[in-house]
Parts: C-alpha cells; sequence; structure tokens
C-alpha cells in the first residue's frame, strides 16, 4: 500500500536560514507521481510542484528546490533564504498511477509546520 | 477562472443533523474528490469519482454519500452528524494528461458538530 511520511511535524528556524522539509513514500508502482503543496494560515491548498517518477531531475525555482532520489525513495524539499510568508503546512502526496490508474486520488503525508521567525 | 468553488465556508451542526457540502468546477476534470483534514493528521480521502455517474469510498466513507449527476458537481451529504465528523472539508478535482496531473483543491469547508 502506498505511504507517505514526513517525519518533521514542526520546524521553527528564524528568517533567511534555509531549511529542508523530509518527504519518504513507499509504493510498489514503477509509475508514479509526487508533489507537493503549501498550506499557509488562511487555509487553502497551494500546489508548488510535480513529479514523475522516471524524472529524477532536481527542480529549483527561486528560493525553492526539491531533490528526488528514488534510490532512497525520498522527495525532499529545501527552501533557501526563508521568508516569514514561507510559514505554513507544507504537505508531501503520492499519486500511484499502475494502482487504480490514479484515480484514487493523492495520499498524503501528515505535514510539517513550518514557522520562520522574524 | 473560478477552478474549484466550495460552499459552505463555516457550518456548525448539531448532533444527529443533516447537511450537503457543496462543490463544484468548472475546469471539466473528470477526477473528484472529497477529502478531509484533522488537526496534525493529513488529509484523508473520504470518496471519489472518475466521471459522471461513477463514485467509490475512499479510506474515511463511514457517516458519508455522494453523487455525481454532472461532471461540474460532486457534493458530499453528511447524515445523522456525529461529533467524530468535526473536520475541515476539501474538495478536488484533477485531469490526467501532458500538462500535468495535478489536484485542485477548494478552499475547504469547516464543519463543526455540537
Amino acid at each position: 500500500a502506498q505511504k507517505v511520511t514526513q517525519a518533521q511535524t514542526e520546524i521553527s528556524v528564524v528568517e533567511k536560514e534555509d531549511v529542508t522539509l523530509d518527504c519518504v513514500y513507499e509504493t510498489r508502482d514503477t509509475t508514479y507521481y509526487l508533489f507537493w503543496y503549501k498550506q499557509p494560515p488562511s487555509g487553502e491548498l497551494v500546489f508548488l510542484i510535480r513529479r514523475n517518477s522516471f524524472d529524477e531531475q532536481n527542480e529549483i525555482s527561486g528560493r525553492y528546490s526539491w531533490n528526488f532520489q528514488k534510490s532512497t525513495s525520498s522527495f525532499n524539499f529545501t527552501i533557501t533564504a526563508s521568508q516569514v510568508v514561507d510559514s505554513a503546512v507544507y504537505f508531501c502526496a503520492l499519486s500511484e498511477i499502475e494502482s487504480g490508474g490514479g484515480a484514487d486520488g493523492l495520499t498524503f503525508g501528515k505535514g510539517t509546520h513550518l514557522i520562520i521567525q522574524p | 477562472n473560478a477552478g474549484v468553488t466550495q460552499t459552505p465556508k463555516f457550518r456548525i451542526l448539531k448532533i444527529g443533523q443533516s447537511m450537503t457540502l457543496q462543490c463544484t468546477q468548472d475546469m471539466n476534470h473528470n477526477y473528484m474528490y472529497w477529502y478531509r483534514q484533522d488537526p496534525g493528521m493529513g488529509l484523508k480521502l473520504i470518496y471519489y469519482s472518475v466521471g459522471a455517474g461513477i463514485t467509490d469510498k475512499g479510506e474515511v466513507p463511514n457517516g458519508y454519500n455522494v453523487s455525481r449527476s454532472t461532471t461540474e458537481d460532486f457534493p458530499l451529504r453528511l447524515e445523522l452528524a456525529a461529533p467524530s465528523q468535526t473536520s475541515v472539508y476539501f474538495c478536488a478535482s484533477r485531469q490526467f494528461g501532458a500538462l500535468g496531473t495535478e489536484a485542485f483543491f477548494g478552499q475547504g469547508t469547516r464543519l463543526t458538530v455540537v
């Protein structure tokens, strides 16, 4: 069965520090998608990135970067030079494609509450 | 472009009452989902639908019902509300294709059962 583990329940750093949010997943499929979502204090879920299982290239978008390693089943998220506006709950999610065609939704981790102190 | 719209945003129910959470999307997505979010527990799938007329149970379906008569609408029905159904409910839609497969979420409905 698919599973996503975000072992860090809460992280608190001072503004401008770099911070990495860990995500470890379990799946028996060889074809799957991984996602990161941000949930700011206002409560909505904001899509950040998607990665399919055949694309292990790391990605950088401004201060955000993602490291996907199939060998360790990890999809970690790093924020460089953090800002107070980055404070939010961040969710990692997995969607299996072979099992059920992916129609049965995303499996989410429990989330990491990131607090950026000024 | 509205995306996924949920109503109401907040609701207080008494134990035993019923209600319907509305969800509509204007992206012509085939796949729609209902999740609930409890503090510290992430999101859990309640029901999903792969198209009009087709629904299926997710991880936590007990106490809920859904219907999908159109591509756009996917209401969630709570019968005989219980305190355990106090939660934040999210509706989402999704389409598979070359441009991606992420789910788009509504703003959420915060439900309290007292």
